[in-house]
């Protein structure tokens, strides 16, 4: 059980924009603790997707986009490619667990 | 390049334990620290722990502890997660992971995973 939520999975079409959205508490991203997200294939290991809340490792594309604001944490993939099908995770820290993870969202291109 | 290699699947009965390796090449190992995370089957993220490659300094996640012993050979430049006592729910893909720090730490490299069966 997890302490930062998500939605268990969105849909878009091709082009379309989605938003995965990432709740917490005043104890993991409401205490000011970055936001990191990571986006997993099928069958490969994570990669990650966005740093420090709204940072995008080279080779990223723009595409990807996050932003935090109070106890929540968001991802915007702006127009959604099939290849963009996977499982995204938030990630941050909390002042009692250390380290945690997100419960993980499924991104279906339609 | 960076790259985290892992040791290969295993099975182990209920009650036995289980020692999964994993070795950095691409980068200074003692310059940054490793996480373990795991993953069942159909299931999301769990975080289980760290280690400094430099100083051997541990940090496990609550319900691992006491369960959970994360250690490096530095001469071989590879680190160790070693779970005592498996049960079924202790099957799973075991992920060591590189922590890169830009204002915080957040895993930058990830090994390719090795699964660990428990099954009588």
């Amino acid at each position: 059980q997890s302490v930062l939520t998500q939605s268990p999975s969105v849909s878009g079409a091709p082009g379309q924009r989605v938003t995965i959205s990432c709740t917490g508490s005043s104890s993991n991203i409401g205490a000011g603790y970055d936001v990191h997200w990571y986006q997993q294939l099928p069958g490969t290991a994570p990669k990650v997707l966005i740093y420090g809340n709204n940072n995008r490792p080279s080779g990223v594309p723009d595409r990807f986009s996050g932003s935090k604001s109070g106890t929540s944490a968001s991802l915007a993939i702006t127009g959604l490619q099939a290849e963009d099908e996977a499982d995204y995770y938030c990630q941050s820290y909390d002042r009692s667990l250390s380290y945690v993870f997100g419960t993980g969202t499924k991104v279906t291109v339609l | 390049q960076v790259q985290l290699v892992q040791s290969g699947a295993e099975v182990k009965k209920p009650g036995a334990s289980v020692k999964v390796s994993c070795k950095p090449s691409g980068y200074t190992f003692t310059g940054y620290y490793l996480h373990w995370v795991r993953q069942a089957p159909g299931q999301g993220l769990e975080w289980m722990g760290y280690i400094s490659p430099n100083s051997s300094v541990t940090k496990y996640a609550p319900r691992f502890q006491g369960r959970v012993t994360m250690t490096r050979d530095t001469s071989i430049t590879t680190a160790y997660m070693d779970l005592s006592r498996l049960t079924s729910d202790d099957t799973a893909v075991y992920y060591c992971a590189r922590a890169t720090f830009s204002k915080s730490y957040y895993l930058d490299y990830w090994g390719q995973g090795t699964l660990v069966t428990v099954s009588s």
